[in-house]
Parts: structure tokens; sequence; C-alpha cells
């Protein structure tokens, strides 16, 4: 089975701050790790992924984000935060055997002026 | 990169009437599509996998009559939502499999179905 948690339903952070949104994941071997972006009433833009190597991965519009084994977390990331980050998050696994992602339940960001 | 087109964006319909959604792959052929419903702030639930050529995959509670889906192409799946009723409005939102890409799925942009 695979499954991915995102404990927080909303993230709040002033612009210029760094931001984290976090991410958690359950998958028996290796998982392959993704996050998605999604603005209002629009599909899915792909951020980043894990697949293997190191554990810090660069990726779209400045984000990145951390894998780590021990934790099995996958938190996403990004320096300074812009008003334009506001958006919904979405972390997604996909594990080996299986062809289909599996989201989380989403991570609103909303960054302030 | 790849793209991924679903129309309409928007409809706005009366209940009982059948509703059509189109996804096409713009510049690959996608052996694999998805079709997700997505409600207000709430995560994608995926319904049915699509699979050029053979009948969909519909996951645990997603009524096959009610919600058709046809692949009948490498760029072509359509859900066609029969007889709707207000509580399938929603978001509907597809995705395709491109073999050559380092994205395990490409998204459209989504549908708003409304049903009145």
């Amino acid at each position: 089975a695979q499954s991915v948690a995102q404990p927080e339903d909303q993230v709040n952070v002033a612009e210029g701050n760094p931001l984290t949104v976090k991410c958690t994941y359950s998958v028996s071997g290796n998982p392959y790790l993704f996050w998605y972006v999604q603005y209002p009433n629009r599909g899915l833009q792909f951020l980043l992924k894990y697949i293997t190597g190191d554990n810090l991965v660069k990726g779209s519009y400045g984000f990145e984000a951390e894998f780590n084994k021990s934790q099995t977390s996958f938190h996403l990331k990004k320096p300074s935060a812009l008003v334009s980050d506001s958006a919904l998050y979405f972390c997604a696994v996909l594990a080996s055997g299986y062809s289909t992602l599996t989201f989380g339940k989403g991570t609103m960001l909303l960054v302030s002026p | 990169g790849a793209v991924v087109s679903q129309h309409p964006s928007r409809v706005i319909c009366k209940s009982g009437t059948s509703v059509k959604i189109e996804c096409r792959s713009l510049d690959f052929q996608a052996t694999t599509m998805f079709w997700y419903r997505q409600f207000p702030k709430q995560s994608l639930m995926l319904m049915a996998t699509s699979n050029e050529g053979s009948k969909a995959t519909y996951e645990q509670g997603v009524e096959k009559d009610k919600f058709l889906i046809n692949h009948a192409s490498l760029t072509l799946s359509t859900l066609t939502v029969t007889s709707a009723h207000p509580e399938d409005s929603s978001f509907y939102i597809c995705s395709a499999t491109d073999p050559s890409s380092n994205q395990p799925q490409h998204f459209g942009d989504g549908t708003r179905l409304s049903i009145l």
C-alpha cells in the first residue's frame, strides 16, 4: 500500500519569509515522491520529484524539497515566499509496483504581503 | 513539454442531461489517461484509469454506468456524465502518461461542472 499525509490544511507565511509545507509518506519499498501546485480552477502543475540520489531536490519557481528516509518525510521548502506562491500544494507518492499516484489531501499556502 | 488539453473548462447544464468532457494529449501519445474528481478544498479522487483500446478500470465506488469513459485513440479520452444531477457538480481533472517524460502524469486544466 502507499499513502501520503499532509498534516496541515493551511500554512500562512509573510512575503519574504521562508516557507515549509509538510509531507510524510508510507510505502513498501523505495518511494518516488512528487510535489504539485494547483492554482484556482486549474489542473496540477509539476514542481519537483525525488527518485534517487541527492536528498535535496530543486524544482520550479525556487522550490526545493528534502527527502528524509528515516522520518519518511518529503517537506517542500522555499527560502523566500512570494505572494504569487499562494496556491494549493499536493504531495504525491508512487511506489514500486503501482501505476497511479497517491495524493495527499493538499495544503493551502497563503502568503501575505 | 507534454501538454494535456481538457475541454470544456466550464459547463453549466440542467439536471438530467448528459455532459461530455474531452481530454487530449497534444504533443504525445498517451497510452494511459486518468480521470479525477475534486471537491472544494479537497484532494483529487481517482475515478478511473483509461487505457487506449480497452475498457476503463474504475475505482471502487465509482459508477461505471454513470461515468462513461472512452479512450478511442492514443490522444483522446472522454468522460461522459450521464443523466447528471446536482450532486455530480464538481471539478473534473484528467491526466495522461507520457512514457518519454520525466513526470509520471501531465494534467489538464480541469472542467468545472455545475448541474442546476
